[in-house]
């Protein structure tokens, strides 16, 4: 079974200011996916990334940029010089490899950014 | 907008009634998720169904149950209604088979059950 954990329950930032949203998962696949979600104040859920478990390589878009690390089975984000409009929940999840049958999200709990103008 | 559709957008109901939420995953999706989203159980993963079989099952109560006709769209049926079923009902689709696709998810359906 695949677990998610985002022990950060809530995070409040200033704008400008650097945040990054710790997410560590388990899993038992050898191989597997990493994501993550965002969820504004308007309760849809936007997707923003997808990272496969035989890349390692970090990402940029933009302000937003990821870290993946299996040594340490974490997969963070981070928002560089934090905007209002940043002000979400953001989830990280996981899903196992599609011929195994576990292609649903398992979800972590979310952590909820605020970001003060 | 993810063009994934859901009806509809609010569902204000009482205990022990019935109701059904409607999917339109993305044109040319054939896989079909649901996830319920409440404060206790957080977001959590229900059915999915591709080109209208039943695929996989997650933590779905009996009283669920869901089906994806021909045309794609899905509905989930929800019944006995409890105060505990009160949440944010996603549903998300994907293309699948050609490898991992992103899953994108619809506005939601609110269900408040009184």
């Amino acid at each position: 079974a695949q677990k998610v954990t985002q022990a950060q329950t809530e995070i409040s930032v200033v704008e400008k200011e650097d945040v990054t949203l710790d997410c560590v998962y388990e899993t038992r696949d050898t191989t597997y996916y990493l994501f993550w979600y965002k969820q504004p104040p308007s309760g849809e859920l936007v997707f923003l990334i997808r990272r496969n478990s035989f890349d390692e390589q970090n990402e940029i878009s933009g302000r937003y940029s990821w870290n993946f690390q299996k040594s340490t089975s974490s997969f963070n984000f981070t928002i560089t010089a934090s905007q209002v409009v940043d002000s979400a929940v953001y989830f990280c999840a996981s899903r196992g490899r599609m011929d195994t049958g576990r292609r649903a999200l398992t979800f972590g709990s979310g952590t909820r950014l605020q970001v003060q103008p | 907008d993810s063009g994934v559709t859901q009806t509809p957008k609010h569902l204000i109901t009482a205990t022990g009634q019935r109701v059904t939420l409607r999917c339109s995953p993305r044109s040319g999706d054939l896989s079909v998720y649901w996830y319920q989203q409440s404060l206790d159980q957080g977001l959590q993963f229900l059915i999915q169904y591709y080109n209208g079989e039943e695929r996989a099952k997650g933590n779905i109560l009996e009283r669920f149950s869901a089906q994806q006709f021909p045309d794609l769209h899905s509905e989930l049926n929800l019944s006995s209604l409890e105060l505990g079923d009160s949440a944010l009902y996603f549903c998300a689709s994907s293309v699948e088979g050609r490898g991992v696709d992103e899953q994108f998810f619809g506005p939601g359906t609110r269900l408040t059950v009184l």
